[in-house]
């Protein structure tokens, strides 16, 4: 889920198993949401995007499913893998000009 | 194609200096946009462009200025450098508004 302060909340995860990763957002507005992985020191890599008149999208062992009647994303990663460990980042588009507002993200820990 | 690039990595500034952090892209995309990652948070909007010869504010636009002369170029301009802009900038780039954004590999900023 998000963090407020300087702490990102951790998921650890046992290599193999599924990971959730949560997100709230705040504008009921949103039309437009993508999830971001930032390994250490690169910049923020694209994962998967999701508009606002879907539920779920799936792609390459990534779910995103958003419920909108409580502003709430996920982000499933099947099989989760070593190189999956990284800062995973939500962000929504609420305005016409395409300004992203992003959550202050989780810290994911692959454990072997 | 290679991306958005962003110069230099690193820099290391006194109080009161000034200087310019690059951005390019070679995608033709439209809209660029600049944001600072500070720890244990997330990405904040400084500035961004909807296109050549048009720039707007984000969430946190003082002391820094942008400029978009070319659809290729977005450089940002520190004024007069601050401790307080100690921090990872990160240039990103999409080929519209509501699309995914692609990012640079980031600039590590201190300033003593």
């Amino acid at each position: 889920g998000e963090s407020v302060g300087l702490h990102l909340p951790t998921l650890s995860v046992q290599e193999g198993d599924n990971s959730i990763i949560n997100c709230a957002y705040s504008n009921s507005a949103s039309d437009y949401f993508i999830w971001y992985k930032q390994e250490s020191g690169k910049g923020p890599q694209f994962i998967i995007d999701i508009r606002s008149n879907m539920d779920k999208r799936q792609g390459q062992r990534v779910t995103v499913l958003l419920n909108k009647t409580v502003k709430h994303l996920s982000l499933q990663i099947a099989a989760t893998q070593p190189g999956d460990s990284a800062v995973y980042f939500c962000a929504e588009n609420s305005d016409s000009w395409g300004k992203l507002q992003f959550g202050a993200g989780t810290q994911v820990v692959v454990t072997p | 194609n290679a991306g958005v690039t962003q110069t230099p990595k690193f820099q290391v500034l006194k109080t009161g200096q000034s200087m310019t952090l690059q951005c390019a892209q070679d995608m033709n995309h439209e809209y660029m946009s600049w944001y600072r990652q500070d720890p244990g948070m997330g990405l904040r909007l400084i500035h961004y462009s909807v296109g050549a010869g048009i720039t707007d504010q984000g969430e946190v636009p003082n002391g820094y200025n942008v400029s978009r002369s070319t659809t290729e170029d977005f450089p940002l301009r520190l004024l007069s450098a601050a401790p307080s802009q100690t921090s990872v900038y990160f240039c990103a780039s999409s080929f519209d508004r509501g699309n995914e954004q692609f990012f640079g590999p980031g600039t590590r900023l201190t300033v003593l």
